[in-house]
């Protein structure tokens, strides 16, 4: 069936450090890809996506690209704050909308 | 701005107790959803509906049933609660049945902790 692997957490950066959360996907078809992120005390929030091979995924400095020959969508910031701090969820829509997710990651960032 | 509304943010219960969990979306959305969220295991998914009264099975839906009267209401039951009940509890909705392209949007959660 389909999954979602994300790297293990909690990750620990310096305020301005460069991040990078690994997902891969194990899907039949084409799904769209997404990463969401939750805030301490709240329920998930859509931070990108993207929809087809090749697509680049941005929003607040965040940026994941769709790429379908390694079955990854990483998600990347190149400076992060203190702000960012939350726990990120990849995850894929299948057909019928139904979202499958990865275990989720923590950031921690220091000031 | 969308607006999905869990009923609770924290509940105590009871071993035994029936439980319901209510979920509001005003968005008009058809497709609702139900997970739990433990740590390490991510989001799963209980029970979904795509319309009024329809209800389909998620990946863990043992212990757990939902209702759907209205199409902006939809209400997950534990029947008889149990402590590995005890879990954080996230309603979304989406737009139509075959949407691949769309995001779901996420209620604030509700604790759910049995005792």
């Amino acid at each position: 069936g389909n999954s979602v692997t994300q790297m293990e957490g909690p990750v620990t950066l310096s305020e301005e450090a460069f991040l990078t959360i690994n997902c891969t996907y194990t899907a039949t078809g084409y799904p769209s890809l997404f990463w969401y992120v939750q805030y301490p005390g709240e329920g998930l929030q859509l931070l990108l996506k993207a929809t087809k091979a090749d697509d680049k995924g941005s929003n607040k400095g965040f940026e994941a690209t769709y790429r379908k020959e390694t079955t990854s969508f990483h998600l990347e910031k190149g400076s992060v704050q203190v702000s960012d701090s939350a726990v990120y969820f990849c995850a894929l829509n299948q057909q019928g909308g139904k979202l499958i997710f990865g275990q989720g990651t923590e950031l921690s960032v220091k000031p | 701005d969308v607006k999905v509304t869990q009923s609770s943010r924290y509940l105590v219960k009871r071993t035994g107790e029936k439980v319901f969990l209510e979920c509001v979306q005003d968005m008009d959305h058809e497709n609702m959803f139900w997970y739990r969220q433990d740590p390490g295991l991510g989001l799963r998914l209980i029970y979904f509906s795509y319309d009024v009264k329809m209800k389909e099975k998620g990946d863990i839906p043992e212990g757990y049933s939902v209702s759907r009267e209205k199409k902006e209401r939809f209400s997950l039951i534990l029947e008889s609660a149990s402590t590995n009940q005890t879990s954080m509890y996230l309603c979304a909705s989406s737009f139509p049945r075959g949407g691949r392209y769309t995001e779901a949007f996420f209620g604030q959660g509700t604790r759910l902790t049995v005792v």
